[in-house]
């Protein structure tokens, strides 16, 4: 299984809303990322999570809360978000010594 | 930090070759990467090249590199409709996990 699968593949939300994306992976990767992608922008990195441990935070705001719960899941926890936070959010993998990333499909949110 | 810039827009006929072009500005990038994003799609990676070679070549695909002036290229041959897509570069940064991604080419193909 090469894949990394992304539920749902579309999400529309109210600013007062609690919501969570998912992202699974079975490959034996031990890291994993969250990427939010504006249109027509390249991928901005979120969060990475290098065997099951938080090790990098680029700076993102509060309402959102990444977990993982083992080394084959990943979620992203949505709360009090604003419209400008609607985007494509993109879930990869990596383990090799090349250290390429693998991407899902993403999650199309849209904050009303 | 990493500045990585592409070019905007190319344009070519089915059949001919298709360069992309990615310029870097971190010379302590030790893999670069090139990927596929097709519309309101996740990001496929095509291939990647390692700091200590010039070229690597994968069946339509080949990588140059040029580290002295931080150059970057991807050459499609035998184009096709389906390869019309945005292409980024991306090279790894600071920590191996950090990905920098340039700024995206969109390839458009034209029978």
């Amino acid at each position: 299984d090469t894949e990394v699968t992304q539920t749902p593949k579309h999400l529309v939300m109210g600013m007062t809303n609690k919501k969570s994306l998912k992202c699974e992976q079975h490959m034996g990767h031990r890291a994993m990322y969250w990427y939010k992608q504006k249109a027509k922008k390249p991928p901005e990195l979120m969060f990475v999570y290098s065997y099951e441990k938080l090790s990098i935070n680029e700076s993102v705001p509060s309402r959102f809360s990444p977990e993982c719960p083992n080394s084959s899941l990943l979620n992203l926890h949505l709360h009090a978000l604003q419209p400008e936070d609607s985007a494509l959010y993109l879930c990869a993998s990596s383990q090799g010594t090349h250290n390429e990333q693998f991407f899902g499909p993403g999650t199309r949110l849209t904050v009303l | 930090g990493e500045d990585v810039e592409q070019s905007l827009f190319l344009s070519v006929r089915e059949g001919d070759s298709s360069v992309i072009n990615c310029t870097y500005t971190d010379s302590s990038s030790t893999y670069l990467y090139w990927y596929k994003q097709e519309p309101g799609a996740g990001l496929q990676l095509l291939t990647y090249i390692f700091s200590n070679m010039d070229m690597k070549q994968d069946q339509r695909l080949t990588v140059l590199l040029n580290k002295k002036d931080k150059h970057l290229s991807l050459r499609i041959a035998d184009t096709q409709t389906g390869d019309s897509a945005i292409y980024f570069c991306a090279v790894n940064t600071g920590t191996a996990s950090k990905l920098t991604f340039g700024t995206g080419t969109r390839l458009q193909v034209t029978l």
